[in-house]
């Protein structure tokens, strides 16, 4: 059974950082893209990032660019999202997600909460 | 640029059907399609994908109410024998280039 499941979500001051986790089970990760996706409470799905799957090629929304990194260790089957410089407006909950030709999985997500 | 529009909300009765539109943006109208549900509370869940050939695969345990179809740049989400547990609000996406995650803004469904 693929799991996805997120870990590192909590309060931090704007300007600070967090690094989230996706531990996956149930498939061989290393031969799959993986995805960051946000939400606001409240609101809409929005994508944030995603990596390849040997970790040699990121993209990122313009929101988080240059702000946040996605990473990964194929040998501990985990996803990272190193988030730096968090501003407010980067308050949501963070679900990772595996997407490969119409077989998709989400995780239950990690609430990360920018407040002073 | 890419944009993906969808109506903020549907309602329809116990028993009846819904179909949920999602527009794909001019100049895009061949691009594949995946549909999420969100309940209340909860994650967001696989529901289908709908490819630009018409094909579609379906996520573990859909059941059979959940059909997908498409006309030029809209593609649908028809839900039959609407249950209590549909009530839940629907997302299209899909991907730019294979690598950029677009969202639509959400259909939210009412089980009258």
């Amino acid at each position: 059974e693929v799991q996805l499941v997120e870990s590192g979500g909590g309060l931090v001051q704007p300007g600070g950082s967090l690094r989230l986790s996706c531990a996956a089970s149930g498939f061989t990760f290393s031969t799959y893209w993986m995805h960051w996706v946000r939400q606001v409470p409240g609101k809409g799905l929005v994508w944030v990032a995603r990596i390849d799957n040997d970790g040699s090629s990121t993209a990122y929304a313009d929101s988080v660019k240059g702000r946040f990194t996605v990473s990964r260790d194929n040998a501990e089957n985990t996803l990272y999202l190193q988030m730096n410089s968090l501003r407010v407006e980067d308050t949501a909950i963070y679900y990772c997600l595996r997407d490969w030709h119409g077989e998709v999985y989400w995780g239950q997500g990690t609430l990360v909460t920018v407040s002073s | 640029q890419l944009v993906l529009t969808q109506s903020p909300s549907a309602s329809a009765s116990l028993g009846a059907s819904v179909k949920l539109t999602c527009t794909l943006s001019s100049g895009h109208s061949d691009y594949a399609i995946t549909w999420h549900q969100q309940q209340p509370e909860k994650g967001p869940r696989y529901l289908m994908k709908l490819n630009s050939d018409g094909s579609h695969t379906k996520g573990d345990g859909i059941p059979d109410r959940f059909s997908v179809s498409s006309s030029g740049a809209e593609r649908y989400l028809t839900i039959s024998s609407l249950q209590s547990e549909d009530e839940a609000d629907y997302y299209c996406q899909t991907w730019v280039s294979g690598t950029q995650g677009i969202f639509g803004g959400g259909t939210k469904v009412t089980v009258l």
